[in-house]
């Protein structure tokens, strides 16, 4: 089984300032990560997703992420922010190979970017 | 291409009445799913689907079923609906499952039961 820890429910920060939304996991298999976000009154998108290689992964809209299997984690983080990414963002987990598991999400966090 | 849509997009029930949550997908996928989100609670799997016929029950499946004759569309029952189904629900679909693929979410519907 897994689970998803997301570390901050809110991250309040000015526009122009680098941000980190924090991810954290637990898995007895090896697994798939995901960043999906959700701007108001929106169906969730796809920002950004770990399978395999590099633990580097470069999303949508400036974004990316680092995959750190020895700290379990898979942080999220944006050099400079602009208003327009204010949304909830979740990270999800799948195990590789349960097609019958979806995915597992977060509890979210909201980013609120102001002037 | 539409993706998935969903109907409606806002509806207020009773306790006790029935209604039935549409989806529907255009991506020719095999996996279809449905959320529902709380305030707080990220999303929890209510029912998923493999394929035409095929479906089986996720985290929350109570108070709830499905049903899925055609590869596009997975519609989502209320039987007796509670306050606690107050949510908002989003249906999901993709290619396949259990390798990392994405799954494409419709725009909601948010549900209030009074």
């Amino acid at each position: 089984a897994q689970s998803v820890t997301q570390l901050d429910s809110q991250v309040p920060v000015f526009e122009e300032a680098p941000v980190e939304l924090r991810c954290n996991y637990s898995s007895s298999v090896s697994v798939y990560l995901f960043w999906y976000v959700q701007y108001p009154n929106q169906g969730l998108q796809l920002l950004l997703k770990y399978l395999s290689g590099s633990t580097l992964v470069k999303g949508i809209n400036g974004f990316e992420a680092e995959f750190n299997k020895s700290q379990t984690s898979f942080h999220l983080r944006k050099p400079s922010v602009h208003i327009s990414d204010t949304a909830e963002y979740f990270c999800a987990v799948s195990g590789r190979g349960q097609a019958g598991t979806a995915l597992i999400f977060g509890k979210g966090t909201t980013l609120s970017v102001s002037s | 291409n539409a993706g998935v849509t969903q109907t409606p997009k806002f509806r207020i029930l009773k306790i006790g009445q029935s209604m039935t949550l549409q989806c529907t997908q255009d991506m020719n996928h095999n996996y279809m799913y449905w959320y529902r989100q709380d305030p707080g609670m990220g999303l929890k799997l209510i029912y998923y689907s493999v394929g035409a016929g095929i479906t089986d029950k996720g985290e929350v499946p109570n108070g709830y079923n499905v049903s899925r004759s055609t590869t596009e569309d997975f519609p989502l029952r209320l039987e007796l609906a509670a306050p606690s189904q107050t949510s908002v629900y989003f249906c999901a679909s993709s290619y396949s499952a259990g390798n990392g693929e994405t799954q494409y979410f419709g725009p909601g519907t948010r549900l209030l039961v009074l």
